[in-house]
């Protein structure tokens, strides 16, 4: 069982940026990689990239490509991304999730972190 | 990039059974894995690879997968499992999940 605690909700103004982060909660993390989800208000998942925590590869989705950043800190198991140059429509929920290496499902999902951007 | 089809809304009376489907070209070549996210809570996995269930998954939710279709299968409905389902599946050309458009479940 692994559990995945996120950063607090927050307010911005377009054009900002803002950094969240995903905290697990086993030792393991260099067994995942950290994938990140977008739920826009009433939406579908949207998903975005992800991470390798053990390596740091990344993969991002073509329209995340450029503004979106993941990190991650594997001495204290959290992933984090940074979100530029935001815009009133990125305001959403955003879901960190993990998959065990090799497999294609992911497993266990943080809590959501609000992001909110308004003028 | 691979595109999986789901209906936007399921209706069933309770004790009922509900079929949900995921449609994408040739999906029987790949995995399905099944998500429940109820009003305010993040997803939960109720089916992975096509038919298996996690622990603490009741017996009736069920997973199917052939030709171009998916399926997640809810018998006995109760009013607990009205929720939002989301098929996914993973892309092996772009190396990443993919999902469905969700479908809403309501118990009448």
């Amino acid at each position: 069982q692994v559990q995945l605690v996120q950063s607090g909700a927050e307010v911005t103004k377009p054009g900002a940026s803002v950094k969240i982060s995903c905290k697990a909660s086993r030792h393991t993390f260099t067994d995942y990689s950290i994938h990140w989800v977008r739920q826009a208000p009433g939406q579908r998942l949207e998903w975005m990239a992800w991470i390798n925590a053990n390596n740091g590869v990344t993969n991002y989705a073509q329209k995340f490509q450029g503004w979106v950043t993941l990190t991650r800190n594997t001495s204290i198991s959290t992933a984090y991304m940074e979100l530029s140059s935001l815009k009133p429509d990125d305001t959403a929920l955003y879901y960190c999730a993990i998959n065990h290496d090799g497999e294609s499902y992911l497993d266990y999902w943080g809590q959501g972190t609000l992001v909110t951007v308004s003028s | 990039s691979y595109v999986v089809t789901q209906p936007p809304s399921v209706s069933v009376a309770p004790g009922k059974t509900a079929r949900i489907t995921c449609g994408g070209n040739n999906i029987e070549t790949k995995s399905v894995h099944w998500y429940q996210q109820k009003p305010g809570q993040a997803p939960v996995v109720v089916i992975y690879h096509d038919s298996n269930r996690p622990s603490g998954i009741p017996e009736r939710f069920s997973g199917s997968n052939s030709g171009n279709t998916a399926t997640l299968t809810v018998s006995r409905v109760e009013a607990g499992d009205e929720a939002d389902y989301y098929c996914q599946v993973w892309d092996s050309s772009s190396d990443h999940p993919v999902f469905g458009g969700g479908t809403k479940l309501t118990v009448l």
